[in-house]
């Protein structure tokens, strides 16, 4: 089975405009979770979505948001892109809301100039 | 609070030797599961192992080890025998009680292992 999937791969922005990344979740995972890692430190949870409905989010602006579609893919979007922003950003997939195992995909890695 | 502490930010071996990597964690849930993920210079986290606070057994996987004490809150993670393809970042993570499956993570302990 293919695991998750990320698009795109890398992106290169300018402060201040927008972006949007894509997750795919393992088969017959119904919850995606995102976050965010800044070179040299761990992940950081940003949201957790399951059947299509937010369950958490983490120490975020509002400049960050993210739905979940009827097939359990996901978009996260960011607005005005700061440098600060620069970071990999990972999707997890779970077969549930808590305690299951979370499989990651191979991340997009976004720099803000 | 909840928390994961890794001490160690870089280690470097040569082959074939043994190698442990340290996690103290912190919670004050009764329920709570640890992980270890490695992250290869590629970027992806790969899953190694997940532990609920109700199993102190050790467990073995091949090459790999952990040792679950929740005494100490340590859940350490021991590669024997170590080989240059072990050269990777490698996390701790706690999950605890809550409505969501947030992971914390600890900052990584990055593994050189040298021909």
């Amino acid at each position: 089975d293919a695991g998750v999937t990320q698009s795109p791969t890398h992106l290169i922005k300018t402060r201040g405009q927008h972006v949007t990344l894509r997750c795919s979740p393992i088969s017959g995972h119904k919850s995606v979770s995102w976050y965010q890692q800044v070179l040299g430190q761990g992940p950081q949870f940003i949201f957790q979505y399951y059947e299509k409905e937010e369950r958490g989010r983490g120490n975020f602006p509002d400049r960050f948001s993210a739905r979940q579609f009827p097939n359990y893919s996901s978009e996260l979007n960011v607005n005005a892109l700061l440098l600060g922003d620069s970071a990999l950003y990972l999707c997890a997939s779970s077969l549930g809301t808590r305690s299951d195992t979370q499989y990651f995909g191979p991340g997009t890695r976004l720099t803000v100039l | 609070a909840q928390k994961v502490t890794q001490a160690q930010t870089e280690i470097s071996v040569v082959e074939k030797e043994d190698v442990t990597l340290d996690c103290v964690y912190e919670t004050r849930d009764t329920t709570y599961y640890l992980f270890w993920y490695k992250q290869p210079p590629s970027g992806e986290l790969v899953f190694l192992i997940r532990r609920n606070s109700f199993d102190e057994q050790n467990e073995i996987s091949g090459r790999y080890s952990w040792n679950f004490q929740k005494s100490t809150s340590s859940f350490n993670f021991t590669i024997t025998a170590s080989q240059v393809v072990d050269s990777a970042v490698y996390f701790c993570a706690l999950q605890y009680g809550g409505a969501t499956n947030k992971l914390i993570f600890g900052t990584g302990t990055l593994l050189a292992v040298q021909p």
